[in-house]
């Protein structure tokens, strides 16, 4: 199977710009998770999506947002970006839905790294 | 509020030694999940090995062994006859039940292994 794919890979924007994310998941995996991770924060949940809904939230700003797709592809957008946007943003998929079910494993893509200027 | 603490910024080892990264972990929950991935220079974060708080047994994936101690809410990874490949951060995360996929991740650990 093939992977978690994130496009782009690296991302130069400015200040007050918008950005958005893309991620396509393992085949078949409906659950999909964003992370940002810095050096200061170190790695942070943004939100999950299961089928396109928003299951969980982490403490963002509302700047920072997401949606899923039928075919489970994500995408999350971050609206008026700020120099403490830059980032890796690390997305991961997983083949379990159902919250209260035993823990799965997440599976994570390469990452987008974007630069804020 | 869930915690994972990894108290080792950066670990040496020499190639073929073993090497223990440590991470403990708070929760009140009885029941969650711990997870190890390994984050080389690439990003990608590459997932190692799953331990359940309900498993009787330490988990072991080829080179790789979780050290569970339960009461004392530890969680160490053992990695076996290092490999130069090895060198990387080292992430110990857990997953509370009842919160999706939302893991919570430790600071993480440099690991160089020296040749």
């Amino acid at each position: 199977k093939a992977g978690v794919t994130q496009t782009p890979r690296y991302l130069i924007k400015t200040r007050g710009q918008q950005v958005t994310l893309s991620c396509s998941p393992i085949s078949g995996h409906r659950s999909v998770s964003w992370y940002q991770q810095t050096p200061g924060q170190g790695l942070q949940f943004l939100f999950e999506y299961f089928s396109e809904t928003q299951r969980n939230k982490g403490n963002f700003p509302g700047r920072f947002s997401g949606r899923q797709f039928s075919n489970s592809r994500s995408e999350m957008n971050v609206s008026t970006l700020e120099l403490g946007d830059s980032a890796l943003y690390l997305c991961a998929s997983s083949p379990q839905g159902l919250a209260g079910v035993l823990p799965g494993t997440q599976y994570f893509g390469p990452g987008t790294r974007l630069t804020v200027l | 509020a869930q915690k994972i603490t990894q108290t080792q910024p950066g670990m040496f080892v020499q190639e073929k030694e073993a090497v223990t990264l440590d991470c403990t972990y708070d929760t009140s929950d009885p029941s969650y999940g711990l997870f190890w991935y390994k984050q080389p220079s690439s990003g990608e974060m590459i997932f190692l090995i799953y331990q359940g708080s309900y498993d009787q047994q330490n988990a072991t994936e080829g080179r790789y062994s979780l050290n569970f101690q339960k009461a004392r809410k530890s969680a160490n990874l053992v990695i076996s006859a290092s490999q130069l490949g090895d060198s990387a951060m080292y992430f110990c995360a857990m997953r509370p039940p009842n919160t999706g996929n939302q893991f919570y991740f430790g600071t993480g650990t440099s690991l160089t292994v020296i040749p």
